[in-house]
């Protein structure tokens, strides 16, 4: 079956230029997961939703980021006035159950703001 | 703070010797144990996973890791490496299931013929 998949796969954008990153989970997969890769930090937890939940929005780095979850599945990481220090590669996951489960990513996005 | 430990960024070995990758965490109870892999430009894919029972776990492409409580560890192993598991190597935990990964720095491997 269809991996989880995000779009785009680059993106380019100039400082203080706002962006939305998709995201599209496993069909059926209830939980879904936003990390951020980048060298100097390593990977690190943004925000993830579980089913009808509040997401746990615990490693936001900022409020200029934020995350929809639309009818429980496509999920929009937005970034407003986008910084340098932004530039990573953001990467999604899914898991179908919350005990004892494994999450699934995709290939991420390469996000660059000159 | 919940932390995990890959002390080795870059590791080098011979293609057909053993490899074995350290990971540490630290953390009250016994976490919840991963080890992705991700080769150049591509996502990650998990190797295996700890949650409970027996501590040594087989996973894909030939890989295992053992669970020590004792040592809060939980290392990678292959007995023989093949230029294809050249990549970069993340060990992981959950502190409770479904939660969130908190990843090491990750290991880098390279393989010399």
């Amino acid at each position: 079956g269809a991996g989880v998949s995000q779009s785009p796969s680059n993106k380019v954008t100039e400082k203080g230029k706002d962006v939305e990153l998709r995201c599209d989970p496993i069909s059926g997969h209830t939980a879904l997961y936003w990390y951020r890769q980048s060298l100097g930090q390593g990977l690190e937890f943004l925000i993830y939703f579980q089913g009808n939940s509040a997401p746990d929005k615990s490693g936001l780095p900022s409020d200029r980021f934020s995350a929809e979850r639309t009818g429980g599945s496509v999920s929009t990481l937005t970034i407003q006035r986008t910084q340098q220090e932004d530039s990573a590669v953001y990467l999604c996951a899914s898991s179908s159950t919350v005990r004892t489960d494994t999450q699934y990513f995709g290939p991420g996005t390469r996000l660059t703001v000159l | 703070a919940q932390s995990v430990t890959q002390p080795d960024i870059h590791i080098t070995v011979s293609e057909g010797a053993s490899l074995e990758l350290r990971c540490n965490y630290s953390y009250g109870a016994t976490p919840y144990l991963f080890w992705y892999v991700q080769s150049p430009g591509q996502g990650l894919q998990l190797l295996l996973k700890y949650f409970s029972g027996d501590t040594l776990v087989q996973g894909i492409k030939g890989f295992e890791a053992e669970f020590k409580r004792s040592q809060s560890s939980f290392n990678l192993r292959k007995p023989s490496v093949h230029w294809s598991d050249a990549a970069e190597y993340f060990c992981a935990v959950a502190l409770q299931a479904g939660t969130a990964l908190i990843f090491g720095k990750g290991t880098t491997l390279s393989v010399s013929s």
